[in-house]
């Protein structure tokens, strides 16, 4: 089945460096990748997407490339802020049927002033 | 406009006891999914209503059950409530089953005693 491989954490930074969290994904076809964001104790909020091969997702600063030769969807930064400390997932959906979000194990990254 | 409302937040059960969580979807809304986060995990997808029927369901056993009503809300029941049932329980919403993009609420946070 469709699955979500991530960058063990946590991972600790200091404001104003650059972060790069790993993600790589099996499925079959064309799914769609996800990056959601989770703040100490609230839900989740998406933060990027991109549907198709070779699309970049962005949002506040952050950015993903959908690289489907390599099967894989890493979030970068290049200046993390305090308030970026929360917990990363990356995630997919599949085609057709499968619309459920198939999520990695998160990244915690804490960014310390 | 409000976003995904669930209720209750936190709440505490005995084991064996049966639980019934709630979720309004977003405005506009009208098909929801059920995800179970356990502690320092990535979300896992229980099932998935619209148009007040099961549309997909995910590796969860027959003691997961769910609603959803006219109004497009729906809950979340699980019976025979065991240990490892703890765990924070997120609603999500969208509009139609195929739009890939869903918008979660805070979570339900169980603990099973």
């Amino acid at each position: 089945g469709d699955s979500v491989t991530q960058m063990e954490g946590p991972v600790t930074l200091s404001e104003e460096a650059f972060l790069t969290i790993n993600c790589t994904y099996t499925a079959t076809g064309y799914p769609s990748l996800f990056w959601y964001v989770q703040y100490p104790g609230e839900g989740l909020q998406l933060l990027l997407k991109a549907t198709k091969a070779d699309d970049k997702g962005s949002n506040k600063g952050f950015e993903a490339t959908y690289r489907k030769e390599t099967t894989s969807f890493h979030l970068e930064k290049g200046s993390v802020q305090v308030s970026d400390s929360a917990v990363y997932f990356c995630a997919l959906t599949g085609q057709r049927n499968d619309y459920k979000l198939s999520f990695g194990a998160g990244t915690t990254v804490t960014v310390r002033a | 406009d409000a976003g995904v409302t669930q209720s209750p937040t936190h709440l505490i059960k005995t084991r064996g006891q049966q639980v019934t969580l709630r979720c309004s979807p977003k405005s506009g809304h009208d098909t929801v999914s059920w995800y179970q986060q356990a502690l320092g995990q990535g979300p896992q997808f229980i099932f998935q209503y619209y148009e007040e029927e099961e549309r997909q369901r995910g590796n969860f056993p027959d003691r997961f059950s769910g609603h959803q009503f006219p109004n497009y809300s729906s809950e979340l029941n699980v019976n025979a409530l065991l240990l490892g049932d703890s765990a924070l329980y997120l609603c999500a919403s969208r509009l139609g089953p195929s739009l890939r993009t869903e918008t979660f609420g805070s979570g339900t946070r169980l603990t099973v005693v």
